[in-house]
């Protein structure tokens, strides 16, 4: 069955930049949506179909993808944005339609 | 800005139904697809259902499908998750979500505050 790999977990030095990546077939042909969720709250978006930025989210989050990984780059990582982050996207790839959620990666601020 | 406050949650018994409701505001409902996606406790996301803008089309992962039914009422601004025999699994907080996109189904976008469900004997 289809799914989205992506690390368990990651650090990063405070205002050093860090590269969250997801992996799946699912986006060769789909984009992808990183999602950040903080203890006790919702997801919020931070980067929706590849590479736009919801409005009120900092330029320092930038999504990219090639081949069947997307990634979420944040530059000068701030002590904030440690949080749990989630890619999704669409899975066409069946015969019907579904989306999906990577098993989430743990940004740690150092 | 968009606004999604889901309700309906509690706790009930294995076997038992529940209807969730999702009331939309700041932006026009009418216009965009809606998703429920659930979190089960220290889990990650997973998608349960989607309906098209115009509620023709409607889509359920396996786990849910001939249980749940999404559904929406465009002159009310509200998203509706109907779940039926309820089983332990299905414990989790239930969060409606809006698309990125008008008129299609393209990204889980936007999120509300979720509603939680427990089913627990």
């Amino acid at each position: 069955s289809s799914e989205l790999t992506q690390d368990p977990a990651v650090s990063v030095a405070l205002g050093q930049t860090v590269r969250i990546t997801c992996q799946g077939d699912s986006l060769r042909n789909n984009y992808a949506s990183w999602h950040q969720q903080k203890p006790g709250q919702a997801p919020v978006p931070v980067i929706h179909d590849k590479h736009n930025r919801p409005s009120g989210i900092p330029d320092r989050f930038s999504g990219s993808s090639s081949g069947d990984t997307a990634s979420l780059t944040i530059t000068g990582a701030q002590a904030e944005d440690e949080a749990d982050y989630y890619c999704s996207s669409r899975d066409s790839s069946s015969n019907h339609l579904g989306w999906l959620f990577g098993g989430g990666t743990k940004l740690t601020v150092l | 800005q968009v606004q999604l406050v889901e309700s309906g949650g509690g706790v009930l018994q294995p076997g038992r139904s529940l209807r969730l409701s999702c009331a939309a505001s700041g932006f026009t409902f009418s216009y965009y697809g809606m998703h429920w996606v659930r979190q089960a406790p220290g889990k990650g996301p997973e998608w349960v259902a989607s309906i098209f803008y115009d509620g023709n089309n409607k889509y359920y992962a396996d786990s849910v499908k001939g249980r749940f039914t999404i559904s929406r009422d465009n002159s009310k601004n509200t998203l509706y998750l109907q779940m039926s025999s309820l089983k332990v699994e299905d414990t989790a907080v239930y969060y409606c979500a809006r698309d990125s996109y008008t008129r299609v189904l393209v990204t889980i976008c936007f999120w509300g505050l979720g509603t939680p469900v427990t089913v627990s004997s």
